[in-house]
């Protein structure tokens, strides 16, 4: 299966509201409510910033928000902070398998 | 406090073989989602397998037939088994446990497979 469809960068300033697509199919962000949205920061290990599409795990910050239109989901980061500059990933769940996105870079001008 | 912690990575020749621990604590693997993902060096993130709280696994096209994921009950550890290794598959492998439904929510802090002749 192919991989998700993500922008290769995104950028904003300080304070600056962003956000990050991630388009599939119908039989896999179309088709469950299984979108989850990871941070990477280098060196470090994905953190999941928001999971079955817009739940927020308890500690990230309520700057993080996830929603799902059909086949694309998006992830918004309002408030953008220099902390917030780094690798954004989506994933899929599908029937027998998990997508991930390429990944987003995220740059904090 | 649910903790995710792999091991057993190292260099490798092309055409061998390794075996990866993911040691679980906080919680019990066999009645958990796990999952096992790659990110090769400079490269994105990777499904490589899962094993379901049932028993059923799947893999990806790319490791099909040569990896298999297991676990161990008495030890609450999940494993991935890998064989025929290839150049292709050197990254960075991390174990990820779903919480409530389908997704990846706990993280290992990962082990490294260089695969190297």
């Amino acid at each position: 299966q192919s991989a998700l469809t993500q922008p290769a960068s995104v950028s904003g300033s300080p304070g600056q509201s962003i956000t990050i697509s991630c388009t599939g199919t119908s039989s896999d962000v179309g088709g469950y409510n299984y979108v989850s949205w990871y941070q990477q920061h280098p060196g470090k290990a994905p953190k999941v910033m928001i999971y079955d599409v817009s739940n927020r795990p308890s500690g990230v910050s309520n700057r993080f928000s996830g929603s799902k239109s059909g086949n694309t989901a998006s992830l918004t980061i309002s408030g953008l902070q220099a902390e917030d500059e780094a690798d954004y990933y989506c994933s899929s769940y599908t029937s027998s398998s998990t997508l991930f996105g390429g990944g987003t870079k995220v740059t904090v001008l | 406090e649910v903790q995710l912690v792999e091991s057993g990575g190292g260099l490798v020749q092309p055409g061998g073989s390794l075996r990866l621990s993911c040691a679980a604590s906080g919680f019990t693997v066999s009645s958990n989602y796990m999952n096992w993902v790659r990110q090769a060096p400079g490269k994105g993130l990777e499904w490589v397998s899962v094993i379901y709280s049932g028993g059923s696994t799947y893999y990806a096209d790319s490791v099909k037939g040569r990896f298999t994921i297991s676990r161990d009950n008495s030890k609450n550890t999940l494993y991935l088994q890998m064989n025929s290794l290839r150049a292709e598959d050197t990254a960075v492998y991390y174990c990820a446990r779903g919480r409530d439904g389908y997704n990846m929510y706990y993280w290992g802090q990962g082990t490294l497979v260089a695969v190297s002749s």
